[in-house]
């Protein structure tokens, strides 16, 4: 079945440190969502990527989709404690949105 | 407030008893989900409705059932035959379809602990 893998599993950086994961989609994705889930959280939207090779920043996020529409990053500039928490990426193939495992950021001040 | 609400926060049942988990929303989507979160395992996809009177079985729907009378609601019983259930379980909804913003709203997640 269509699978989307996310690595890496955990990630442990000091605070001011950068932190990037990585989506990799068995097939061609129509698009990509990215969501971050907090601690004892649920999870929260925060970007959707539509068009091949679409780049999309928000503040210190920078969300990438790659040219085949199979695989997409998220990379934080300058982590802050407040970026703690899971964050997945969903790709939708089809009606289905199918979800990665998530990656676990952690930060230390 | 337009959202989804998930009641309660934390369910505690003794083994071998049924329990339905609580999903409703006021934001007018078509299509609902439940998924399954266990730690290092992401979201399981439980059951989804992309209409009313309709659902279809996600990848671990063994032991789980559902039922979507209403639009806004979608509740999920857990039966004596899911042999783990202890699980946070999470319920969304969105406008199905593959264009424009369709993202998953979700619902704050019942914590389900058999015992």
């Amino acid at each position: 079945g269509q699978q989307v893998m996310q690595i890496p599993q955990y990630q442990h950086v000091q605070e001011g440190e950068d932190f990037t994961t990585y989506c990799n989609s068995s097939t061609t994705l129509s698009n990509i969502q990215w969501y971050k889930q907090r601690p004892g959280g649920h999870p929260v939207f925060l970007i959707q990527l539509v068009k091949s090779g679409e780049v999309k920043k928000q503040k210190r996020l920078t969300f990438q989709f790659g040219e085949a529409k199979k695989n997409s990053s998220l990379h934080i500039t300058a982590t802050q404690t407040t970026d703690v928490g899971t964050y997945f990426c969903a790709g939708q193939a089809g009606t289905a949105l199918i979800f990665g495992k998530g990656t676990t950021l952690s930060v230390s001040s | 407030d337009g959202g989804i609400t998930q009641s309660p926060k934390y369910l505690f049942r003794k083994e071998g008893q049924n329990v339905t988990l609580s999903c409703e929303q006021n934001l007018n989507h078509d299509a609902m989900y439940w998924y399954r979160q266990d730690p290092g395992q992401g979201l399981r996809l439980i059951y989804y409705s992309q209409i009313v009177n309709d659902f279809q079985k996600g990848d671990i729907a063994e032991g789980y059932s559902v039922s979507r009378e209403k639009k806004e609601s979608f509740p999920l019983t857990v039966t004596s035959a899911q042999k783990n259930p202890t699980a946070f379980y999470l319920c969304a909804s969105r406008i199905p379809g593959t264009s424009g913003y369709n993202e998953q709203f979700f619902g704050p997640g019942t914590r389900l602990t058999v015992l």
